[in-house]
């Protein structure tokens, strides 16, 4: 296993309520990234956070916020929640220096 | 921005028969190209990687090979087995000092049967 876990497993929401997901990691990368990965389709890319300072944000509105913590860890925040934001969101950690990314087991999020 | 294009979308084989993937990217910038396997239900794992100063890399099984010229990379694996049997993805970033972002192909769903 990668040492990124995620919370929480699995998550049921309602159109319009906020929701904030979680992510850390044993070895101290001190980059992070979020994807959200739709059904059958490839991870697409939210934001990167390196020392705590978003560092590069895909093609998502700015109700998806996040955070990163003094000890990497870190959350994804999403407001106003439609149907559509109802995926497998993973986030990934890495080394600023070293390209690798290595994924936790994701969080199941369901928007009724 | 970056896109990339993978193919075929499914691939059935026998067991120890080799698979190959295909995958283009259109920024001549991305510099590094990961591989991930996804079986159901479970995160993607990073299987093999390569950058772009090195045209071929071996891993056992998996290899990967990566034409700049042409923007191509695949993933080849040889001796297949049932346990071989995810959906794999490719990927391309450019990566700097800071971190990288990954754009992902659309994944293959690999099938290897007895």
């Amino acid at each position: 296993e990668t040492g990124v876990t995620q919370s929480p497993t699995h998550l049921i929401k309602t159109r319009g309520q906020q929701v904030t997901l979680r992510c850390s990691s044993q070895s101290g990368h001190n980059t992070v990234s979020w994807y959200q990965q739709a059904l059958g389709q490839g991870p697409q890319f939210i934001f990167q956070y390196y020392r705590e300072e978003e560092n590069g944000r895909g093609n998502f509105p700015p109700r998806f916020s996040g955070l990163q913590f003094p000890n990497y860890s870190s959350e994804l925040n999403v407001n106003a929640l439609e149907l559509d934001d109802s995926a497998l969101y993973l986030c990934a950690h890495g080394s600023g220096r070293k390209n690798e990314q290595f994924f936790g087991p994701g969080t199941r999020l369901t928007v009724l | 921005g970056e896109n990339v294009e993978q193919h075929p979308s499914t691939l059935s084989v026998q067991e120890g028969d080799s698979a190959v993937i295909k995958c283009t990217y259109s920024d001549s910038a991305s510099n590094y190209f990961p591989w991930y396997k996804q079986e159901l239900g479970k995160r993607p794992q990073l299987i093999i990687d390569i950058r772009s100063n090195v045209g071929e890399k071996k891993d056992q099984r998996i290899a990967v090979t990566l034409n700049k010229t042409a923007k191509h990379f695949s993933l080849h694996i040889t001796e297949t087995q049932p346990e071989d049997s995810a959906v794999y993805f490719c990927a391309a970033s450019i990566s700097t000092g800071g971190g990288n972002k990954l754009t992902f192909g659309t994944g293959t769903q690999l099938k290897v049967e007895l």
